[in-house]
């Protein structure tokens, strides 16, 4: 079974500063995604960014930047230049690429970021 | 443009009884999941269905029922409430996997359990 690992319950960073929030996992599988989802007070979850596997470009949106690390197994989410607006618990995710039973995501624990004014 | 819709967002149930959370998505996706959400465990998956009359258990199901008899809608039945079922519950769902499209998620529900 695929497990997902976050091991940083809370983060805090300054405001324009830059942080990164770790998340390794474990599979055996070649072909899978991954991704980072954000999680404001409101409740609502919000894709932040994806990753293909068979990608070894890192993928970007805006200031969210991955380290994808494969042979580590590794997806490290950057935020740049942080906002009050980023404040929220973010978690990590991961799907099978050949998933053929549904769109089944495994979450890690999620990381409490504060963004400190 | 209604994406993923939940009712109710809160409720607060006395143990033994039961109830059905609703989900409805308006996007025509074949792939629906339930989620529950506790401190410090992330989301955990309930049960989910590959489309219509199709449904299969996740990694936490027993206390839970599902049935998916359209595309659009995947009622989760709590069938006797317990305090262990405390918690937020997520409606997720998706287009076919291979393309590594995201799930959408409903704005959860708040369940207590006393």
């Amino acid at each position: 079974a695929q497990t997902v690992t976050q091991s940083q319950p809370e983060m805090s960073v300054q405001e324009a500063e830059t942080v990164t929030l770790s998340c390794t996992y474990d599979t055996s599988e070649s072909d899978y995604y991954l991704f980072w989802y954000k999680q404001p007070p409101s409740r609502q979850m919000i894709l932040v960014i994806r990753q293909e596997a068979y990608k070894q470009q890192n993928a970007t949106e805006n200031r969210f930047s991955v380290n994808f690390q494969k042979a580590a197994k590794s997806f490290s989410l950057k935020i740049s230049d942080s906002q009050l607006g980023d404040a929220a618990m973010y978690f990590c995710a991961y799907r099978r690429g050949r998933e053929t039973s549904g769109s089944r995501l495994t979450f890690g624990e999620g990381t409490q970021l504060t963004v400190n004014p | 443009n209604a994406g993923v819709t939940q009712t109710p967002k809160f409720q607060v149930l006395k143990t033994g009884q039961s109830m059905t959370l609703q989900c409805a998505q308006d996007m025509n996706h074949e792939y629906m999941s339930w989620y529950r959400q506790d401190p410090g465990m992330g989301l955990r998956l309930i049960h989910y269905s590959v489309g219509a009359g199709i449904t299969d258990q996740g990694e936490v199901p027993n206390g839970y029922n599902v049935s998916r008899s359209t595309t659009e809608d995947f009622p989760l039945r709590l069938l006797s409430a317990a305090p262990s079922q405390t918690s937020v519950y997520f409606c997720a769902s998706s287009t076919r996997p291979y393309s590594g499209t995201e799930a959408f998620f409903g704005q959860g529900t708040r369940l207590t359990v006393v």
